[in-house]
């Protein structure tokens, strides 16, 4: 398994255009998180899949976003009407929920957005 | 609400030196602590972690202790090398009942630069 596999990892777009990123999380891992990044920050929680089940969104995410797991196993992550504060480094993990504390998450190297 | 704290930075060591990176957090209930690095042009990964109040956690010469009476997760290494240039992040998740809820909450993360 070569890991968690993320695509594109560069997207320019121009403002108003929508996106679509694909992760490919480590095979067995039944937990695939997407998170986000900018600049000089740490990386914060978009939304969360159990299977193909979306358990959670953050209020970071607006309506312009949206996330898929069919058959919970790889994810998109769409952005409509994309606008330039959507530029930053979208990263996506997964991880085994085994039932114990402390679950290891494996993420991948990001896709970098620059809405122009 | 959970947040996470992270002396500010950039960290810049000479080789051999010590390096303390200070963390803390605010939780609801007992969270597992983490430190994740992010190598230049690789993605995020586990460092070490701790589980519960008291636990150390270790990997490659780095070492933090989980201080329940401080909320503090402070990451330590006795002597630095080059290939430790990195940025560091400090991140919790929540449990309940045994089990990890896997989201995780990041600090805004510290550049490390040692020179040789």
């Amino acid at each position: 398994d070569t890991g968690v596999s993320q695509n594109p990892r560069h997207k320019i777009t121009k403002r108003g255009q929508n996106v679509t990123f694909r992760c490919d999380p480590i095979s067995e891992h039944n937990r695939l998180y997407w998170y986000r990044q900018t600049l000089g920050q740490g990386p914060e929680f978009l939304t969360y899949f159990q299977n193909e089940a979306q358990l959670e969104k953050s209020r970071l995410l607006s309506d312009r976003f949206s996330a898929e797991r069919p058959k919970g196993s790889f994810s998109t992550l769409e952005i409509q009407r994309t606008e330039q504060g959507d530029s930053a480094m979208y990263l996506c993990a997964s991880s085994l929920d085994r039932g114990r504390v402390g679950e290891e998450a494996f993420f991948g190297q990001g896709t970098r957005l620059t809405v122009v | 609400g959970n947040s996470v704290t992270q002396m500010e930075g950039p960290v810049t060591l000479s080789e051999e030196a010590f390096l303390t990176i200070n963390c803390t957090y605010t939780a609801t209930g007992y969270p597992s602590l983490f430190w994740y690095v992010q190598y230049p042009g690789e993605g995020l990964q586990l460092l070490l972690k701790a589980t519960k109040a008291d636990d150390k956690g270790s990997n490659k010469g780095f070492e933090a202790t989980y201080r329940k009476e401080t909320t503090s997760f402070h990451l330590e290494k006795g002597s630095v090398q080059v290939s430790d240039s990195a940025v560091y992040f400090c991140a919790l998740s929540l449990n309940a009942g045994g089990t990890s809820y896997g989201k995780l909450t990041f600090g805004q993360g510290t550049i490390l630069t040692v020179h040789p």
